[in-house]
């Protein structure tokens, strides 16, 4: 069964400093997704990413996937207030389990002034 | 529209009604997907249609939930005899089948069973 895990559940952390959120997950598969949420909305895509050291950036969040370690990671720099917000990394999964997209835990990231 | 369209935004319902809830993906997407979230939880895999084929629907939780999609398009979930912990956003999600392709999200129905 595919699990996901993130880590940390909660960042806090000081505008203008870099941090960096995990993404675990428990089956071979090569379609990770990253979300952001902010409270009361839906879910706004960030990244597709689709295979093996893949990388993609956009503003202050870049993203890669090491499809080895079954890792991916995003990666924050000099953050920002409006950065405040939930993420959520997505895993496709593999073979029997293609149909679902499996979510994260989420990591609510506050960036204090 | 542009977007993936969600009906009603809000509902509030008696325990023991039933309920249904309207997704209207992007024009053109032949997958979608049906997303709960209770609050400040993740997002619980409910329901995978994909053109023609027999939807996944392994991730509903009990015999009240239901879902059809017709035409290949607008998707309906249906949750009979509304209990409290039915209480969450239901969130309904579209793209094209190809590798690689965003998955979009509406902007979810809040449903409250009192």
């Amino acid at each position: 069964e595919l699990k996901v895990e993130q880590n940390p559940l909660f960042l806090s952390m000081q505008e203008g400093k870099n941090y960096t959120i995990y993404c675990n997950y428990s089956t071979t598969s090569d379609r990770l997704y990253w979300y952001r949420q902010d409270p009361g909305k839906s879910l706004e895509s960030l990244f597709v990413l689709l295979s093996n050291g893949a990388v993609k950036q956009e503003g202050r969040l870049m993203a890669s996937l090491d499809t080895k370690a079954r890792l991916s990671t995003l990666h924050i720099t000099a953050a920002v207030h409006d950065l405040s917000a939930t993420y959520f990394c997505a895993v496709k999964g593999y073979g029997g389990a293609t149909n679902k997209l499996i979510f994260g835990t989420g990591t609510l990231l506050a960036v204090q002034p | 529209g542009a977007g993936v369209s969600q009906s009603p935004s809000n509902k509030v319902t008696e325990k023991g009604k039933d309920v249904e809830l309207r997704c209207d993906p992007i024009s053109g997407h032949t997958a979608l997907y049906w997303y709960r979230q209770s609050l400040g939880q993740g997002l619980e895999f409910l329901i995978y249609f994909q053109g023609n084929s027999a939807p996944d629907k392994s991730g509903l939780p009990s015999d009240r939930f239901s879902a059809e999609r017709t035409g290949g398009s607008v998707s309906t979930l249906t949750i009979q005899r509304t209990q409290q912990e039915d209480s969450a956003v239901y969130l309904c999600a579209s793209s094209y089948v190809l590798s690689g392709n965003t998955i979009y999200f509406g902007e979810g129905s809040w449903l409250t069973v009192v």
